[in-house]
């Protein structure tokens, strides 16, 4: 079954406010991977986390990766229509000392802005 | 430019038809993915392939088959053991297997 959860599934949000997507593992991730989808587009990558407690910024975007490598966010400070669509946050498990290879996504969360 | 093409945008299938979904990618990828996305849902690994002739099954393989001959390439066919196969199929590469992923435009099917 799912093993990265993802919420909140949905969030409607007036301009300019803040949006923040929590992401949460059952199992410790090699790495945390952060895709946006645009309404009827593909994925499109963000950023990637490794470390634990790692913070990086991307403009308005901030993402955090949990001490435990567990869990993980995405912040966005004063939202924009642009900012509009899905995102996804996604990881690599290990399997022993080994990274499977296989990146397993959250549910998504949808954003939608009000002008 | 480099990327990852799939084809067609849109397929429908006929009950009891094995349909082939085509995934191109001219960027020297090593590994390539098979994802399948449901509406309101987040993406399910079909297949990977993580090098040329190996291949190995994601979390819901079952009713589909790929091949992965040539580095550029993985077709994935979707056969008539697949009961639900309506849906948006991505196809995605990257440099290697734990590397950050790119997309195709994807490929939606359809059931006649």
């Amino acid at each position: 079954g799912q093993q990265v959860m993802q919420i909140p599934q949905y969030q409607h949000v007036q301009e300019g406010e803040d949006f923040t997507t929590y992401c949460n593992s059952s199992t410790t991730l090699s790495n945390i991977q952060w895709y946006k989808q645009r309404p009827g587009g593909h994925p499109v990558f963000l950023i990637q986390l490794v470390k634990s407690g790692e913070v990086k910024k991307q403009k308005r975007l901030t993402f955090q990766f949990g001490e435990a490598k567990k869990n993980s966010s995405l912040h966005i400070t004063a939202t924009q229509t642009t900012d509009v669509g899905t995102y996804f946050c996604a990881g690599h498990r290990y399997v022993g000392s080994s990274n499977t290879g296989k990146l397993i996504f959250g549910q998504g969360t949808t954003l939608q802005v009000k002008p | 430019d480099g990327g990852i093409t799939q084809s067609p945008k849109y397929l429908f299938r006929k009950e009891g038809q094995n349909v082939t979904l085509s995934c191109e990618q001219n960027l020297n990828h090593d590994a390539m993915y098979w994802y399948r996305q449901d509406p309101g849902q987040g993406l399910r690994l079909i297949y990977y392939s993580q090098i040329v002739n190996d291949f190995q099954k994601g979390d819901i393989a079952e009713g589909y088959s790929v091949s992965r001959e040539k580095k550029e390439s993985f077709p994935l066919t979707v056969t008539s053991a697949q009961k639900n196969p309506t849906a948006f199929y991505l196809c995605a590469s990257s440099i290697g297997s734990t590397a950050s992923q790119h997309f195709g435009d994807g490929t939606r099917l359809s059931i006649l």
